[in-house]
């Protein structure tokens, strides 16, 4: 199984400053069908089930605002979040659809400093 | 508006069976497959397997593959999701999405169904 890993496992953050979150593979997650990096990212609020950030390592969901950003490729991926907002504070996962079992983080939690 | 709604919380002794069920709406439901997740009070998320919405195949997390059934029915578009043999680290919440074919997301989720065993 491919693991991922995330650091950190927190971060406090200021308003309006960035917050970044790394997730880092065990192998690479290069998906064989169209060569791509198969890692999305989701944003998890309490009380209510994951939202779809990021897909295909740095695609942007409809309707995701653009301070969400993601990076890299092969076995190292980044979540970057601009200009953080009190409604960003929530717990993100990155996760790969490149194997099965697909998989999961363990989770970033974002809090405000 | 893309929709899936979820069955009720369950409270089941170990030993036993549960049956979520995932009534989608809002698309057409044989052109995105249905995955589902778990995740334990204050852990993190476990994917569990996907199906088909199209033939039925289904793809199953080891872990779990001897006690899961991933099923659909095409007239009520509705997915099921069958554990068996319950134990107390199944308790959890159980979440259906929507897996959009072609980026393999999970791109909407059901609100999530909580699952106790307990003796």
């Amino acid at each position: 199984d491919i693991v991922m890993t995330q650091f950190p496992d927190s971060l406090a953050v200021s308003l309006g400053e960035r917050a970044t979150i790394t997730c880092k593979s065990s192998q690479s997650v290069l998906y064989n069908s169209n060569n791509k990096n198969c890692l999305g990212w989701y944003q998890q609020k309490p009380g209510q089930p994951p939202k779809l950030l990021i897909y295909w390592a740095s695609a942007r969901e409809s309707g995701v605002p653009d301070r969400f950003s993601g990076s890299g490729s092969g076995t190292d991926f980044t979540l970057t979040i601009n200009s953080l907002q009190a409604e960003d504070v929530a717990v993100y996962y990155c996760h790969q659809c490149s194997n099965s079992p697909w998989t999961f983080g363990q989770g970033t939690k974002v809090e405000i400093k | 508006q893309v929709q899936l709604v979820q069955s009720g919380p369950e409270v089941k002794k170990p030993g036993a069976s549960v049956k979520v069920s995932c009534k989608a709406s809002g698309y057409t439901f044989t052109s995105h497959g249905i995955t589902w997740v778990r995740q334990a009070p204050g852990q993190g998320l476990e994917w569990m397997g996907w199906i088909s919405t199209y033939n039925g195949n289904t793809n199953y997390a080891q872990k779990l593959h001897d006690r899961v059934t991933l099923t659909t029915v095409t007239s009520t578009t509705t997915a099921y999701m069958e554990l068996r043999s319950l134990r107390s680290d199944d308790t959890a919440v159980y979440y259906c999405a929507r897996l959009s074919y072609g980026r393999n997301v999970f791109d909407y989720w059901g609100q999530g169904t909580l699952v106790t065993v307990s003796s």
